[in-house]
């Protein structure tokens, strides 16, 4: 069964910093890849998606995330973080793009001033 | 842009009554999915909802669970007798038909948030 692992439930950053969330999916074949973020009271917003093709993949919001099929990885980066950034951020896998998704249990971003 | 919208945004109820959410997907989009997220846990699968069918569900979506597309715009999610487990914030995301049959990635709604006393 496929799963995913967020091992960062909270991150504190200084605006302007650079970040990078974790993620780790377990699953048999090429998995579909995605990041959504959740501001408080918002649903899921989609930032980005990995299919197949270059694993450094580009989202909205100055987000990036690469993909390692060695490490099992998808982790999300951006290179300066803004206080409007903080928010929940959950990594997901599926089987295809339309698949159920099985999300990671969240890291919860925190920007200081 | 087009987005998905949910009514109501929160929902209290008595254990044992019936409830139901709406939703509204995005005009164009033909695949539905319910999702929930119990507070302090991850956002879990129930089902998603194809051509007026059920294309899957999971081990949650029990007898107590039924989703419906009532008319050429809504999505339902109904609960028949709610337990005080039920209370979640629950998200519905709607999807795309591509090209050779192919799906987009999902869209989610804002949730609504149900709480079971």
């Amino acid at each position: 069964a496929q799963s995913v692992t967020q091992p960062d439930i909270h991150i504190t950053v200084s605006e302007g910093a650079s970040l990078e969330l974790r993620c780790n999916y377990s699953y048999g074949a090429t998995p579909y890849l995605f990041w959504y973020v959740q501001s408080p009271g918002q649903g899921l917003q989609l930032l980005l998606k990995y299919f197949s093709g270059d694993t450094l993949v580009q989202g909205i919001k100055g987000f990036e995330a690469e993909f390692k099929r060695s490490q099992s990885s998808f982790n999300l980066r951006k290179p300066s973080v803004h206080w409007s950034d903080a928010a929940e951020y959950f990594c997901a896998v599926g089987k295809s793009s339309g698949d159920k998704l099985t999300f990671g249990t969240g890291t919860r971003l925190a920007v200081r001033p | 842009e087009p987005e998905v919208t949910q009514t109501p945004s929160h929902q209290v109820t008595q254990m044992g009554q019936e409830v139901i959410l709406r939703c509204v997907p995005i005009s164009n989009h033909l695949y539905f999915y319910w999702y929930r997220q119990i507070l302090g846990q991850k956002v879990e699968f129930l089902v998603s909802f194809y051509n007026n069918e059920i294309s899957e569900k999971s081990e949650i979506f029990d007898d107590q669970f039924s989703v419906e597309r009532p008319d050429g715009s809504n999505f339902t999610l109904k609960i028949r007798s709610t337990k005080l487990e039920d209370s979640a914030m629950y998200f519905c995301a709607s999807s795309e038909v591509l090209q050779g049959a192919r799906l987009s990635e999902q869209y989610f709604g804002p949730g609504t948030r149900l709480t079971v006393t």
